[in-house]
């Protein structure tokens, strides 16, 4: 199976800086075939499912403000909120969908300073 | 709208079963994979396996293999996650999710979740 880590477990940021969240798999997570990166961002707010963010390691799901970009190939990825706002508050979560079994991130807690 | 309905909370005592159920509307049914993931109170997100709506094929993740199955009713555009031999370690909200992969792979990221079917297993 392949291990999904992230850091760090949680940060506070001040309203208007910048978030950056860390996310390594146990193996690389890019199809040679199609030069993809089988990785994802999900958002999770209390009480709700996760929300997509980022898929394709950096491609942005419609919708979600231009303020998070997902970056990074092979097996180090990073998630930027690059202006905290109060709705930004939640657990986030990397996900690998390269092979089954599918396995998420342990998750990163964002709260404001 | 694209929406995937779940079924309400059950509650259960250990050693019983539980089938909860999820329907697809709003998109064609037939052309996603759609996956059971699961979260204990307060911890991660844990994927349990998927099921091809269109052929009804499954692949189950090994911790589950012994006791889940995911079936389907293309009629009512709804699939069913059974688990059996509940434990209090079952405790969990139970998500169904769409898989998006552009090409009708198996392999995608989840674009669309269901509201979630909380099951405290509890005696």
């Amino acid at each position: 199976d392949i291990v999904m880590t992230q850091s760090p477990d949680s940060l506070a940021v001040s309203l208007g800086e910048r978030a950056t969240i860390n996310c390594k798999s146990s193996q690389s997570l890019l199809y040679s075939s199609n030069n993809k990166n089988y990785l994802a961002w999900y958002q999770q707010k209390p009480g709700q499912p996760p929300k997509l963010l980022v898929y394709w390691a950096s491609t942005r799901e419609s919708g979600v403000s231009d303020r998070i970009s997902g970056s990074g190939s092979g097996t180090d990825f990073t998630l930027t909120i690059s202006s905290l706002q109060a709705e930004d508050v939640a657990v986030y979560y990397c996900q690998q969908y390269y092979s089954t079994p599918f396995t998420f991130g342990p998750g990163t807690k964002v709260d404001i300073k | 709208q694209m929406q995937l309905v779940q079924s309400g909370a059950e509650v259960k005592k250990p050693g019983a079963s539980v089938k909860v159920s999820c329907k697809a509307s709003g998109y064609t049914f037939s052309g996603y994979y759609l996956h059971w993931v699961r979260q204990a109170p307060g911890q991660g997100l844990e994927w349990m396996g998927r099921i091809n709506p269109n052929s009804g094929e499954t692949h189950y993740a090994q911790n589950f293999q012994a006791r889940v199955t995911m079936t389907r009713d293309t009629s009512i555009t709804t699939i069913y996650m059974e688990l059996l031999r509940l434990t209090s370690d079952d405790t969990a909200v139970y998500y169904c999710a769409r898989a998006r992969s552009g090409n009708g792979s198996p392999l995608g990221y989840f674009d669309l979740w269901g509201r979630g079917t909380l099951v405290p297993v509890s005696s």
